[in-house]
């Protein structure tokens, strides 16, 4: 099925460690894109990469870093994981700048 | 700064009834504006899109309006079933190209 493809969907992390979240689209969009959702505070974005080769702050890029590995492929990185970290990740892409985007099912992680 | 607000943040309906959600942003200049639905523990749905040129898109019995002048988004559900139930999330896609969200309305329709 095309779409948008997150692993993994849930986790539970220790305070301080690390772990990276994967993103995959088989639909050849050029933007990708990641957001956090928390109750209260909507869904806002973290990151996101435009292009092949290109990635930029979002609203809340503090304490994560992103690779934009090929067109398919955009993950997002937890260097040293924090409670505060604890939240719901959406990966979405788009094609171009007047379409609208596609939402992964998220990954529910847990920093303990 | 883009600024998205949705109003109701919940609504609940007997099955059947007619109802608006609305939406209301800051800056009007926009390339579109979707609405999305999101089921509890799930990710998002696209309902509609409306490009900035356009006035309303229909999709079954939904149907969204765009009023870019006044900075105001309405979806329509007509004959709402409980299958409805869920969060309605509009978000506007700006020069950025980024995606800004309104925090959603909870839809819940009683049967």
């Amino acid at each position: 099925n095309a779409g948008v493809t997150q692993t993994p969907k849930f986790q539970v992390l220790k305070t301080g460690q690390s772990m990276t979240l994967q993103c995959a689209q088989d639909m050849n969009h050029n933007s990708m894109y990641w957001y956090r959702q928390d109750p209260g505070m909507g869904l806002r974005l973290i990151y996101y990469s435009a292009s092949e080769g290109t990635t930029d702050k979002g609203e809340v890029p503090n304490g994560y870093n992103v690779s934009r590995l090929n067109k398919r492929e955009f993950s997002l990185r937890l260097e040293s994981a924090a409670p505060s970290q604890t939240s719901v990740y959406f990966c979405a892409s788009s094609e171009a700048q007047g379409l609208g985007y596609t939402f992964g099912s998220g990954t529910r992680l847990t920093v303990v | 700064k883009q600024e998205v607000t949705q109003i109701p943040a919940a609504l609940s309906v007997p099955e059947g009834e007619n109802l608006v959600l609305n939406c209301s942003f800051t800056d009007s200049a926009i390339y579109n504006l979707q609405w999305f639905r999101q089921d509890p523990g799930k990710g998002l749905t696209s309902l509609l899109l409306i490009q900035s040129s356009q006035r309303e898109q229909t999709s079954g019995r939904l149907n969204a309006s765009l009023d870019k002048s006044s900075g105001r988004s309405t979806l329509y559900i007509a004959a709402s079933q409980p299958g409805d139930s869920a969060t309605y999330l509009c978000a506007v896609k700006g020069n950025t190209g980024k995606l800004i969200f309104g925090q959603g309305t909870t839809l819940q329709v009683k049967p």
